[in-house]
């Protein structure tokens, strides 16, 4: 399978725990975003990368959030001291023009 | 600030009708304008997109509209089936000091009736 790959798909944590997760793009993608996504809600930015480069990152990304892509191919987020209302789906697309991201199906995160 | 909206959170149709789906946005400097279908339990999906100096463009059974007069986008969709059934989000990339980000809207649920 050539598409955007997640891990895990789901994650029951509790409050206070770290969890990290992570996103394999399509590998020719040069660019690679994170989305946070709430029910009914439409995917909210979190931050992109160029290659290994973080070149933005949202507002919504607070301290406890970190996201790395060390080779410029996969990435990890990783969430710190988790609190309830971190619980979401997190969303990875990966993209080569800028124009036509192609999502994973995500990781539904939920912090009890 | 910059946002991307909807005005019809739902949408009911008939199998064989044609659908629209409309969509408000702020940002008068974006760039591009894509509309993405997105199905329970699965990530986005591009549909089709539009460049900002465009006004209308087709594809397969889908045409989007953008009317930058009023800041308005939809998406027409012919013939619905009832694999059209998801969630619609439209959304924007502005390249212009952001590097690119695509912003989503909030969406609208079309639902295929047999």
């Amino acid at each position: 399978d050539t598409g955007v790959s997640q891990n895990p798909r789901h994650k029951i944590t509790k409050r206070g725990q770290n969890v990290t997760f992570r996103c394999d793009p399509i590998s020719e993608h040069n660019r690679l975003y994170w989305y946070r996504q709430t029910l009914g809600q439409g995917p909210e930015f979190l931050t992109y990368f160029q290659n290994e480069a973080q070149l933005e990152k949202s507002r919504l990304l607070s301290d406890r959030f970190s996201a790395e892509r060390p080779k410029g191919s996969f990435s990890t987020l990783e969430i710190q001291r988790t609190e309830q209302g971190d619980s979401a789906m997190y969303l990875c697309a990966s993209s080569s023009d800028m124009i036509e991201a192609f999502f994973g199906q995500g990781t539904r995160l939920t912090v009890v | 600030g910059e946002s991307v909206g909807l005005h019809l959170p739902t949408l009911s149709v008939q199998e064989g009708d044609n659908s629209i789906i409309n969509c408000a946005y702020s940002n008068s400097a974006s760039d591009y304008f894509i509309w993405y279908k997105q199905e329970s339990g699965k990530g986005p999906q591009f549909i089709i997109d539009i460049r900002s100096n465009m006004d209308k463009r087709q594809g397969q059974r889908v045409t989007v509209l953008l009317n930058k007069t009023v800041k308005h986008l939809s998406l027409q969709i012919a013939a619905t089936q009832p694999g059209d059934s998801a969630v619609y989000f439209c959304a924007e990339i502005y390249y212009g000091g952001s590097q690119g980000n695509l912003i989503f809207g909030k969406g609208t649920k079309l639902s295929v009736k047999p």
